[in-house]
C-alpha cells in the first residue's frame, strides 16, 4: 500500500496567515491528489482534485500543487472558518489512502 | 448537483447486525462507483472498499472482509453498508463518498453526511 505522510500533524495560526501543509507519497502517484477539510461532526468536503485543481465553490486562497511524491495545501491568509483538520488522500494506485490528518487551530 | 444522503444514527448490541443506506440523486447511478470510508472517534478516514454501481461487483479492503457487506438496490439509487456481528469497535462515523464524472473508482468527490453507529451493550 502507499503510505501518505502527511505533516505537521497539528499547528496554530493567526488570522491571515499563510500556512502550508504537506502530504509526501511512498512512491509516486502522479497527480492523483486530493485535499479535504473536515469541521467537528462534518463529512470531509473536498478542496483539491488532481493535485492542483480547485473544486467549485472553493475560496480562491486554497491552492494545491505537486506531483509524483510531494504535494502542499496552501491557504494564503487565513480566516475564522478555515480552522478545522486537513487530509490528503491518494487514488492513483489500490487501495487509495488517506494522510493521517492536519489539525489546524487558532493560535 | 450531486447528492448523498445517508440514514440517521444507530445504537446496537454488540453481536447485532445495522444496514446504513446511502441515497445518490444527481447522477446516473451506474457510472459513479460507489466507496465507503470509515472514521472512528478522534480518528482520521480509513477507506474500506467500493462498490461497482453498473455491476454491483463489490471490493472490501483488508480488515473489512467477512461481516462487511455492500450492496446496491439501483431501482432507488442506493447503495447499502450492512455490518454483522457488531463489535464495540465497529463504533465508527461511516461515510458513502463517490467520484465525478471522469475521475477513476477511488475519487471521492461528493459526500454522504456521514452514518454514527454506536456498539455498546
Amino acid at each position: 500500500d502507499i503510505q501518505m505522510t502527511q505533516s505537521p500533524s497539528a499547528m496554530s495560526a493567526s488570522v491571515g496567515d499563510r500556512v502550508t501543509i504537506t502530504c509526501r507519497a511512498s512512491q509516486g502517484i502522479s497527480n492523483y491528489l486530493a485535499w479535504f477539510q473536515q469541521k467537528p461532526g462534518k463529512a470531509p468536503r473536498r478542496l483539491i482534485y488532481a493535485a492542483s485543481s480547485l473544486q467549485s465553490g472553493v475560496p480562491s486562497r486554497f491552492s494545491g500543487s505537486g506531483s509524483g511524491t510531494e504535494f502542499t495545501l496552501t491557504i494564503s491568509s487565513l480566516q475564522p472558518e478555515d480552522f478545522a483538520t486537513y487530509f490528503c488522500l491518494q487514488h492513483n494506485s489500490y487501495p487509495p489512502t488517506f494522510g493521517q490528518g492536519t489539525k489546524l487551530e487558532i493560535k | 448537483q450531486v447528492q448523498l444522503v445517508q440514514s440517521g444514527s444507530e445504537l446496537k448490541k454488540p453481536g447485532a447486525s445495522v444496514k446504513v443506506s446511502c441515497k445518490a440523486s444527481g447522477h446516473t447511478f451506474s457510472r459513479h462507483s460507489m466507496n465507503w470510508v470509515r472514521q472512528a472517534p478522534g480518528q482520521g478516514l480509513e477507506w474500506m472498499g467500493w462498490i461497482n454501481t453498473n455491476t454491483g461487483d463489490p471490493t472490501y479492503a483488508q480488515g473489512f472482509t467477512g461481516r462487511f457487506v455492500f450492496s446496491l438496490d439501483t431501482s432507488v439509487t442506493t447503495a447499502y453498508l450492512q455490518i454483522n456481528s457488531l463489535k464495540a469497535e465497529d463504533t465508527a462515523v461511516y461515510y458513502c463518498a463517490s467520484p465525478s464524472f471522469g475521475e477513476n473508482q477511488f475519487g471521492m468527490d461528493a459526500w454522504g453526511q456521514g452514518t454514527t453507529v454506536t456498539v455498546s451493550s
